[in-house]
């Protein structure tokens, strides 16, 4: 079972880089790694994805090392909107999802 | 990119009764759908999955009869909530994934409340 782990909660101030970092221990050669974020009421919004290495876009930049059994997302510069929850689901042809990182952003 | 919208985005129904709840695929073919419930403060838990035109497989300890699928297009997708209780209100959230295999795309989501 492609189960992960990561942190229940952060908190974090306005303009910090936060890093949120998901134990893959179980993730197969194939698998890609996707994180995502949910806001209340609504459904999780993809951010970024990867297989190895560094991966950066507009939002959020995903390092991978060379193992595979981590993965952390990285946010800059954090804003009151980031407040969410944060997800790295692991996937056996469907997406399981776990615990979530619960991140606070304070002013 | 890729749009997946649910009907309704709320609804209450009285305890007894039945509910659809819709999920569609706007720009793209799903081959398979995911349904996922989550309650208050917790995770999405998978429910089931459907392929088009084949039963749904549905997860450990997730009721058949009580929570029917029906995958009969490419872009829709329906959950039947049977006999609803109060114990059924949650957050049911579908996703779709395409013909190229591997990312989901998630839906809105759909507030169950029954009274």
């Amino acid at each position: 079972l492609a189960k992960t782990t990561q942190p229940i909660s952060m908190d974090s101030y306005e303009g910090q880089e936060v890093n949120i970092t998901c134990s893959h221990n179980n993730i197969a050669t194939n698998d890609y790694i996707t994180w995502y974020q949910q806001f209340p009421s609504q459904g999780p919004r993809f951010i970024i994805q990867g297989y190895k290495t560094k991966v950066t876009n507009e939002v959020a930049s995903l390092f991978i090392p060379a193992d595979r059994k981590s993965s952390t997302l990285s946010l800059p510069r954090v804003s009151l909107s980031d407040t969410a929850v944060y997800y790295c689901p692991g996937y056996t042809d469907k997406l399981i999802f776990g615990t979530g990182t619960r991140l606070q952003v304070f002013p | 990119g890729a749009v997946v919208s649910q009907h309704p985005s709320w609804v209450i129904c009285k305890s007894g009764t039945s509910v659809k709840i819709e999920c569609r695929s706007l720009d793209f073919q799903a081959t398979t759908m995911f349904w996922y419930r989550q309650f208050p403060k917790q995770s999405l838990m998978l429910m089931a999955t459907s392929n088009e035109g084949s039963k749904a497989t549905y997860e450990q300890g997730v009721e058949k009869d009580k929570f029917l699928i029906n995958h009969a297009s490419l872009t829709l997708s329906t959950l039947t909530v049977t006999s609803a209780h109060p114990e059924d209100s949650s957050f049911y959230i579908c996703s779709a994934r395409g013909v190229d295999g591997y990312e989901q795309y998630f839906g809105p989501g759909t507030r169950l409340t029954v009274t």
